[in-house]
């Protein structure tokens, strides 16, 4: 089965610019997530997805970040304008439902440098 | 809610020689915990994964993690590390039969000496 799946790897851009990265979960996964690393700290939680809706964006940190999941397939995640401090790798896992002991497969990551 | 202390951020072995890379997890619940591996310019990789079974989990390449609950630890070992083993290691936990969001650990960087 095809894992999951993320584009860009690597994207550079401007301060001020708009990125939109975009994640496709292994086929039939209702859960998918958003999990952000900067500057070489911790993986940190951005948001949750149940099929289509938002099951919890307390990750999210301000509203220059807009995650989509229309269908319940793939998910973006948009940011807008970027800021410095947006760099990091982004990372999206996704599971196959909520039945106890979730295990995340996870992407590769989108690396985002701001400059 | 949970927690989840890595004690180390790098540890360096040589190879051959065992490898203990710790973690202390704190959580309301029983939980579930994992060992991630991450590779340079690659993915998160699941290693191994406890949900209340046996407490001896074994898992990919050589590794095994005990989890005690009386220590609420779940430290990863490796009788003999090889240099293909250095990477990122995150300890990971969840709440089982929860639907809370799961928890990394800060990563310790695994450095193999030749």
């Amino acid at each position: 089965e095809a894992g999951v799946t993320q584009f860009p790897s690597h994207s550079v851009i401007e301060k001020g610019q708009t990125v939109t990265l975009r994640c496709d979960p292994i086929s039939g996964h209702d859960n998918l997530y958003w999990y952000r690393r900067v500057m070489g700290k911790e993986i940190k939680f951005l948001l949750h997805f149940v099929k289509e809706s938002k099951q919890d964006e307390s990750g999210m940190p301000n509203n220059r970040f807009l995650a989509e999941r229309t269908g319940g397939t793939y998910s973006t995640l948009k940011v807008q304008p970027a800021e410095l401090e947006d760099s990091g790798v982004y990372f999206c896992a996704s599971s196959p439902g909520f039945s106890g002991a979730n295990v995340l497969t996870f992407g590769a990551g989108s690396r985002l440098t701001v400059l | 809610a949970q927690s989840v202390t890595q004690l180390d951020s790098h540890v360096s072995v040589s190879e051959g020689t065992p490898v203990l890379l710790r973690c202390n997890y704190s959580s309301s619940y029983s939980p579930s915990l994992f060992w991630y591996v991450q590779h340079p310019n690659k993915g998160l990789q699941l290693l191994l994964k406890y949900t209340s079974a046996a407490t001896l989990v074994k898992g990919i390449n050589g590794f095994e993690a005990e989890f005690k609950k009386s220590e609420t630890s779940f430290h990863l070992t490796k009788p003999s590390a090889h240099m293909s083993d250095a990477a990122e290691y995150f300890c990971v936990v969840s709440e089982t039969n929860r639907d809370d969001k799961i928890i990394f650990g800060k990563g310790t960087r695994l450095h193999i000496l030749p």
